[in-house]
Formats: structure tokens, C-alpha cells, sequence
């Protein structure tokens, strides 16, 4: 069974710029959590899809919003692009959320230049 | 909000010998807890878990506590391998309500001597 798969696995910004970030869950995972994850915070919940909806937010700007297509894949996106948002963003996949076992996938590391 | 910390940044150990990474949280309402250990240039992977309803769970070579009383959860790793070197993170939710996303400790490194 494949894993969880983000795309791309690198990008480079500038400041002021937007940026769109992808995940395909687990084959059968409905769930879809996002995190950033920053030497200095470490790991922070941004939020969590089911079923193409919003079902949970964490404490970030409205800079940063996601949604989840039909088939649980899910994106990300981060508009007017600070420092400050160079990371580690890691998504999750879980069967339904809510207490189950979450999988991560490798990340996607970006800088903001 | 309710924070899950770490007692030690960096944990040292020899290769065979038993590891054991402690978590603290605070928050009484969670129920669910994981670990997961991460490699460098990797997302974090799964270990095992924990529900509240339980003081110990086994797996390969791992074993979770959890001490609701103490509001405390260990990692015990039996005859540490060099492919254990990673940063191991306790993760801690509950089914209670507010945002459900995980919260994680800082992190433990977990170094092992040859």
C-alpha cells in the first residue's frame, strides 16, 4: 500500500508570493491534518480535512487555507509568503481522523527568500 | 493552550542498551496518545500508541506507559540499534472537542554509542 505523498518535495519563494502545496493520502484514508513544523515551534497542527471539509483549525493566519477534493487528496496554500513561513510542512493521513493512527509523509520544505 | 514537553533534549545511549525517552502533558482531557521518531530529512513515523483506558501497550522491540495520575507517557526501547538514532516526539489528542490535530513535544534526540 503506498504511503502518504507530497509534492514537490522542495520549493524556493519569494516574499510576497503564493505558494500551493499538495498531499495524496493513504489509499482509504479520509483524513487529511496538515502541520508545520520549524526548529523553533516544532510541530504545529494548521488543519484538518474529512470528507472535503474543514473539520478543525489550528492557530494560523487566514494567510494559510487548504481544501480536500472528492477523491482525499488535499492542498495547501500559503498567500503573501513571509520569512517567517519557512518550514517543514508535513501532512498527515489517517483512516477518520479523530483518535486514530495518523501517517505522516515526507514533507515538503519551504524557503521564503 | 495545553502543551505536551519533553523532559530531556538529548538522550545518549549505548548501542544494546534500553532506551527510555519521557513525555509530559498537561492536559488532563487528553486521551490518546503516539510516538513517532523522525529521521533527518524524513516526515515523522509512526511507533505505536496508547488510549487512556490503558497503562501499557507493546510493541517490536517498544513499549508505551502511560501514568494518567502524573499526567506522564515513556518510551522504552529494548536493545537500541543504531538505526534508532532519530528524534522521537510524543504526540498527545483528545476526542473531547476543540481542534483535533495532534500535539507534539519538542522532541527528544536519541543518540546511540557504538
Amino acid at each position: 500500500k503506498a504511503g502518504v505523498t507530497q509534492t514537490p518535495r522542495y520549493l524556493i519563494k519569494t516574499r510576497g508570493q503564493q505558494v500551493t502545496l499538495s498531499c495524496s493520502p493513504i489509499s482509504g484514508h479520509r483524513s487529511v491534518s496538515w502541520y508545520q513544523q520549524t526548529p523553533g515551534q516544532g510541530l504545529q497542527f494548521l488543519f484538518e480535512y474529512f470528507s472535503e471539509t474543514q473539520r478543525n483549525k489550528g492557530n494560523f493566519p487566514g494567510r494559510f487555507s487548504g481544501r480536500q477534493f472528492s477523491n482525499s487528496r488535499s492542498e495547501m496554500n500559503v498567500s503573501t509568503l513571509e520569512l517567517g513561513d519557512s518550514a517543514l510542512y508535513l501532512c498527515a493521513s489517517s483512516l477518520r481522523g479523530r483518535n486514530t493512527e495518523a501517517f505522516f509523509g515526507q514533507g515538503t520544505r519551504l524557503t521564503v527568500v | 493552550g495545553e502543551n505536551v514537553g519533553l523532559h530531556l533534549p538529548t538522550l545518549s545511549v549505548q548501542e544494546g542498551d534500553n532506551s527510555i525517552i519521557n513525555c509530559a502533558y498537561s492536559n488532563s482531557a487528553s486521551d490518546y496518545f503516539i510516538w513517532y521518531k523522525q529521521e533527518s530529512g524524513k516526515g515523522p513515523q509512526f511507533i505505536i500508541d496508547i488510549r487512556s483506558n490503558m497503562d501499557k501497550r507493546q510493541g517490536q522491540r517498544v513499549t508505551v506507559l502511560l501514568n494518567k495520575t502524573v499526567k506522564h507517557l515513556s518510551l522504552q526501547i529494548a536493545a537500541t540499534q543504531p538505526g534508532d538514532s532519530a528524534v522521537y516526539f510524543c504526540a498527545e489528542t483528545s476526542s473531547g472537542g476543540g481542534a483535533d490535530g495532534l500535539t507534539f513535544g519538542k522532541g527528544t534526540h536519541l543518540i546511540i554509542q557504538p
